[in-house]
C-alpha cells in the first residue's frame, strides 16, 4: 500500500485567486495522477504527473489551468489557477506502483470558490 | 459511448440481502479492473481488484469478470448498514490509466 498525504483538506477561495494542492507520498512512485470530482459525478482524470518530465494533460484540461509539478519522487502539487465557481470540485493525488496494481488515493481537496 | 458504465442507481437492499453492482467497459484492451467503494466526503477505497476471467471472493464480496462480455461485476453478500456507500467501477487502460465509472450508490435498510 501507499500512504499519502495531500493538503489542504478544504479550503474556501476567491474567484480570480489560485490553489496549490499538495501530495507527499511515503515512499517513491513513477507516475501519480491527479483526479477531479464534482459534485455527484465520478472521478475524473486531470492529468498524469511523471518525475522529470511534462505532466500529460486529458482532455479538456490545460497546462495554463492546471499547472503541475513533480520534483522528485515522492511529491507533485497541482494549482488550480483563476479560480471560478465552476472550480468547486473536490480534487484528488492518487499514485500506482506498475500496470498491473490499484491505485491510492490522497484524502482530497475540497474546494469552495466564491 | 463511456469507456466505463455504471448503473447509478441508487440501489437499496434490506439487510442480510445480496446487492449486485453491474459495470461494463468498452477498451477490450483493458487488463485490470477494481471496485472502490466510497463514503460521502471521502476518498476512494479499494474493495477488491481482479485480472482473470471468472469469479474472485474475499469475505462478503465477490468480483465477476467477463472479459468476452465486458462486463465486470460486484457481489456483496449479507449486506449491512455499513456497505452503505457509492462504489465505482474502474478499468486500467492499455496505457495505465484508470478511468472510473459514474458509480452506483448503494443504500442498505436495516
Amino acid at each position: 500500500s501507499a500512504v499519502i498525504s495531500q493538503k489542504p483538506s478544504r479550503d474556501i477561495c476567491q474567484r480570480g485567486t489560485s490553489l496549490t494542492i499538495q501530495c507527499q507520498v511515503d515512499s517513491q512512485v513513477t507516475m501519480m495522477f491527479w483526479y477531479r470530482q464534482q459534485p455527484g459525478q465520478s472521478l475524473t482524470l486531470i492529468a498524469t504527473a511523471n518525475q522529470g518530465s511534462e505532466a500529460t494533460y486529458e482532455s479538456g484540461f490545460v497546462i495554463d489551468k492546471f499547472p503541475i509539478s513533480r520534483p522528485n519522487l515522492t511529491f507533485s502539487t497541482l494549482t488550480v489557477s483563476n479560480m471560478s465557481p465552476e472550480d468547486s470540485s473536490i480534487y484528488l493525488c492518487s499514485v500506482d506502483r506498475d500496470r498491473a496494481t490499484e491505485a491510492f488515493f490522497g484524502q482530497g481537496t475540497r474546494l469552495t470558490v466564491v | 459511448q463511456k469507456e466505463v458504465e455504471q448503473n447509478s442507481g441508487p440501489l437499496s437492499v434490506p439487510e442480510g440481502a445480496i446487492a449486485s453492482l453491474n459495470c461494463t467497459y468498452s477498451d477490450r484492451g483493458s487488463q485490470s479492473f477494481f471496485w472502490y467503494r466510497q463514503y460521502s466526503g471521502k476518498s476512494p477505497e479499494l474493495i477488491m481488484f481482479i485480472y482473470s476471467n471468472g469469479d474472485k471472493e474475499d469475505g462478503r464480496f465477490t468480483a465477476q469478470l467477463n472479459k468476452a462480455s465486458q462486463y465486470v461485476s460486484l457481489l456483496i453478500r449479507d449486506s449491512q448498514p455499513s456497505d452503505s456507500a457509492t462504489y465505482l467501477c474502474a478499468v486500467k487502460v492499455w496505457n495505465n490509466d484508470m478511468r472510473f465509472g459514474a458509480g452506483t450508490r448503494l443504500t442498505v435498510k436495516p
